[in-house]
């Protein structure tokens, strides 16, 4: 049973439009949520995270948007550039767990053309 | 700057021979993991490791096996590689309370013919 469901599994986006990731969850135990990002090529990195006692966090045009009540997330990208281009993963964990895992959801590849 | 090395970008095997991919990080942390990852299906854990000589299994263990015998070194084995375990290959590491934060490593394209 997946953990995390992510939508949609591929998204086009014009330069300068805004790109959405939607992220869902079912486990009321995790209580940490990081966006990976992955260019061709190379493996994940970590983009951006939020805690559930915050509703928003932005870091320059990435901003993670939370609904507790609702347990889902979303990834907004403003002014999305070809750059952005790349494989977006959201992911869930609970901090306190020593083991560290991440329960990622399917990926949802962007392409922005310029 | 962290870093999670693989042995391999790209390898081609042969139905049922043993395959070792190797996974090494110099951060000295607790954790490493081993996920395949193919189109459509996104990141699955294989197995994972919190300390030396420790594992526990992923979401989809059947058909590997790991080892750990440093904290820096976890090494992913195909006993009898099989064509459907021809995947990308994508190891891991964090601290022991890592907040969220996994370091990859590039991936090993594994091609089972």
């Amino acid at each position: 049973q997946q953990q995390v469901k992510q939508s949609p599994q591929s998204l086009i986006v014009q330069k300068g439009g805004i790109s959405i990731i939607n992220c869902a969850y079912e486990n009321t135990a995790f209580d940490y949520f990081p966006w990976y990002q992955q260019f061709p090529g190379k493996g994940p990195a970590l983009l951006i995270a939020i805690r559930p006692d915050v509703s928003e966090k932005k870091e320059g045009r990435f901003t993670i948007s939370f609904n507790k009540s609702a347990k889902q997330f979303s990834l907004h990208i403003m002014d999305s550039q070809p750059g952005d281009s790349a494989t977006y993963f959201c992911a869930a964990t609970i901090r306190g767990s020593t083991l560290g895992r991440l329960y990622f959801g399917r990926g949802t590849q962007l392409t922005v053309w310029p | 700057d962290v870093k999670v090395t693989q042995s391999s970008r790209y390898l081609v095997k042969r139905t049922g021979e043993k395959v070792f991919l190797e996974c090494v990080q110099d951060m000295d942390h607790e954790n490493m993991f081993w996920y395949r990852q193919d189109p459509g299906l996104g990141l699955r854990l294989i197995y994972f490791s919190y300390d030396v000589k420790m594992k526990e299994k992923g979401d989809i263990p059947e058909g590997y096996s790991v080892s750990r015998e440093k904290k820096e070194r976890f090494s992913l084995i195909l006993e009898s590689a099989s064509t459907n375990q021809t995947s990308m290959y994508l190891c891991a590491s964090s601290t022991r309370r890592g907040a969220g934060e996994q370091f990859f490593g590039p991936g090993t394209r594994l091609t089972v013919l």
